[in-house]
């Protein structure tokens, strides 16, 4: 079946540790994309990545890294810088091709909670 | 990207269609108006999209008013597995597709 993984669905880590989600795409989409999800609230893009070995920040970037060394692959580490890391975490990809319209395909999510 | 303004909330009878506003009063010429859905605590998912002339396919219809300056997503018979957060957005080709999810209306499908 093609589609995006997310791993894990729940997550538990300590204030002050790193932590990594993965996101894995075997739809063989160029873009990928992060976002945050809060309680209540809409998504917030945190990164986007149009093609491998390049990414741009979102809205939201602060207190996060992503890395882009495969196709299929944009893992997002929530570094201890980010304030309020707790929250819903999506991920999607879409084709990427510029000027055409490009619907956006997403993950399950993870959710994860820093205590 | 123009902002969009939903209602927070809408009840829809089971087997009733479900009409869902949106308002996108500064929505440029070259932004579409997409349409995504989200059932709890899963990704969302995408409905529809359209331009200017009213579009449908199997899940919905989505009609644009002349002005573009609001829309409608139209679920013709509603299930209770319609019962979902919808959100309207729009953005242009030129954005690289990075849509602003405001907070979007949740529909409660009742039986």
């Amino acid at each position: 079946d093609g589609g995006i993984t997310q791993s894990p669905k729940y997550l538990f880590r300590k204030e002050g540790q790193n932590v990594t989600l993965s996101c894995e795409q075997n739809l063989n989409h160029d873009a990928m994309y992060w976002y945050r999800q809060d309680p209540g609230q809409g998504l917030r893009l945190i990164y986007y990545s149009q093609i491998v070995n390049d990414f741009q920040k979102g809205d939201i970037a602060e207190g996060y890294s992503v890395s882009r060394e495969k196709k299929e692959s944009f893992p997002l580490t929530v570094t201890s810088a980010q304030k309020n890391p707790t929250a819903f975490y999506l991920c999607a990809s879409s084709m990427g091709l510029a000027g055409v319209l490009d619907e956006q395909y997403f993950g399950p999510g993870t959710r994860l909670t820093v205590t | 990207d123009a902002k969009t303004t939903q209602p927070p909330s809408m009840d829809c009878a089971e087997g009733r269609a479900a009409n869902l506003p949106c308002n996108h009063s500064t929505i440029s010429g070259n932004e579409y108006v997409y349409w995504y859905r989200q059932i709890h605590s899963q990704g969302p998912q995408y409905i529809i999209h359209g331009l200017k002339n009213n579009e449908t396919n199997e899940m919905a219809s989505l009609i644009i008013t002349e002005d573009r300056k609001s829309s409608t997503l139209i679920l013709p018979h509603a299930t209770l597995r319609d019962t979902a957060v919808y959100y309207c957005i729009v953005s242009s080709l030129y954005n690289f597709n990075k849509f602003y999810f405001g907070s979007g209306t949740k529909l409660n499908v009742k039986p």
